[in-house]
């Protein structure tokens, strides 16, 4: 059974790019939540993704939009990248929806905005 | 506005004693409590959690505790180990919700 996997592991971008973070969701889980991580705070809620549809959303402005894909795995872009958006972008995934501590954390994926 | 609190930004505790982490939350909604643990390069990895109709819960090494007229919750690890070391998030949810507000995190350093 593999865990939840991101790609990439860090990368860097210049203000006004657009950017695409991928998740692998861990074997049989058809939840996804992504998370953004700020220097020094905890993890913020972007949105949920359940069976392929958005399924609840944070405070995050719709530059800020995600895909699910068949198999579950997932897809999160952000266009007209800011300075603020420098972070760790967290994925985790579940098997039931509503159950957080049955989610699995990813690794991170660590964006840099020059 | 932070709704979940975590004042303590570092901690350290000599191997073998309790540690003790503090979270505060300002939201009365918050049903759900949840307690994380993170080591670095990893995602964070859940650790326990407790419904706000108890007040304890107990998981092995690992207590958390609630207090709903203060609106706080602790966690104990008793006795604390090195491998313990790592950062510890407070986390908070309402109801069906499945929109978790993480606190800043502790960082805990288990002393030799």
């Amino acid at each position: 059974e593999t865990g939840v996997t991101q790609s990439p592991t860090h990368l860097i971008k210049t203000r006004g790019q657009q950017v695409t973070l991928r998740c692998s969701s861990q074997s049989g889980h058809n939840t996804v939540s992504w998370y953004q991580q700020a220097l020094g705070q905890g993890p913020q809620f972007i949105f949920q993704y359940y069976r392929e549809e958005e399924n609840g959303r944070g405070n995050f402005p719709p530059r800020f939009s995600g895909l699910q894909f068949p198999n579950y795995s997932s897809e999160l872009n952000v266009n007209a990248l800011e300075l603020d958006d420098s972070a760790l972008y967290l994925c985790a995934s579940s098997a039931l929806a509503g159950r957080p501590e049955t989610q699995y954390f990813g690794p991170g994926t660590r964006l840099l905005v020059l | 506005d932070q709704q979940v609190k975590q004042n303590s930004p570092s901690l350290s505790v000599q191997e073998g004693r309790i540690s003790i982490l503090n979270c505060d939350y300002t939201n009365s909604m918050f049903d759900y409590f949840l307690w994380y643990k993170k080591y670095p390069a990893e995602g964070p990895t859940f650790l326990i959690s407790i419904s706000s109709i108890k007040d304890k819960n107990e998981d092995g090494r690992f207590t958390v505790f609630l207090n709903k007229s203060a609106k706080h919750l602790s966690l104990h690890i008793v006795p604390s180990q090195p491998g313990d070391s790592a950062v510890y998030f407070c986390a908070a949810k309402v109801g069906g919700d499945d929109k978790i507000i993480f606190g800043k995190g502790t960082r805990l350093h288990i002393l030799p």
